[in-house]
């Protein structure tokens, strides 16, 4: 947790709206990472920024939107187009190595 | 992609006795990262060893690397009821410059007091 803050902790919205995570950090990291997590599974990358202004598609990309306007935030957008949307969502930064820090994540609900 | 897979999925033990946990990866690595994520919580990392390490310790953690056999283990020591929580491995990719970790699914572990 530490210098990454997610809200909200719950959210719960109807399928077909978007709807958008936020992630706050105030690490100085340049480098900030959106995950989704499934019961007893493990984390699967949605989106990435090494850089302000710049982002890239991780493995699960689709059904998802980011922007990078600010260093310090990275928001996720989940759309209707995601099929599956409810799960925890996780967000990371990394400084300069490669370890990772981790925010308290947000658990959506869609129904 | 999955890179790096847990052995257990789930492990259960009593208060003081070890806990074992193994990663198993594909490709080559700079390094390999064991992380820690309680119920409901983000994840907290616990130790990072280098592809030129073999051993590491943190506390009661210990934490070894082959890469021949690319795999590594987890021993945690002493066990805690506190230590219940999911161990997750994480990987990078050597030839991919600077690309972005690789989680495997974790083990569930459960230390009963």
């Amino acid at each position: 947790d530490g210098g990454i803050t997610q809200s909200p902790k719950y959210l719960f919205r109807k399928e077909g709206q978007n709807v958008t995570l936020s992630c706050e950090q105030n690490l100085n990291h340049d480098a900030m990472y959106w995950y989704r997590q499934d019961p007893g599974q493990g984390l699967r990358l949605i989106y990435y920024s090494q850089i302000v202004n710049d982002f890239q598609k991780g493995d699960i990309a689709e059904g998802y939107s980011v922007s990078r306007e600010k260093k310090e935030s990275f928001p996720l957008t989940v759309t209707s187009a995601q099929k599956n949307p409810t799960a925890f969502y996780l967000c990371a930064t990394e400084g300069q190595g490669t370890q990772q820090y981790f925010g308290p994540g947000t658990r959506l609900t869609v129904t | 992609s999955q890179q790096g897979e847990e052995d257990p999925q789930a492990l259960s033990i009593q208060e003081g006795e070890n806990a074992t946990m193994n990663c198993s990866y594909k490709t080559s690595i700079n390094n390999l990262q064991w992380y820690r994520q309680n119920s409901g919580r983000g994840l907290v990392h616990l130790i990072l060893i280098r592809s030129n390490e073999r051993e590491k310790h943190s506390g009661r953690l210990r934490v070894t690397l082959d890469t021949s056999k690319k795999s590594s283990s987890l021993l945690i020591t002493a066990s805690r009821a506190a230590d219940t929580a999911s161990y997750f491995c994480a990987t990078d990719r050597f030839y991919s410059g600077n690309t972005p970790l690789v989680f495997g699914k974790g083990t569930r572990l459960s230390v009963i007091a």
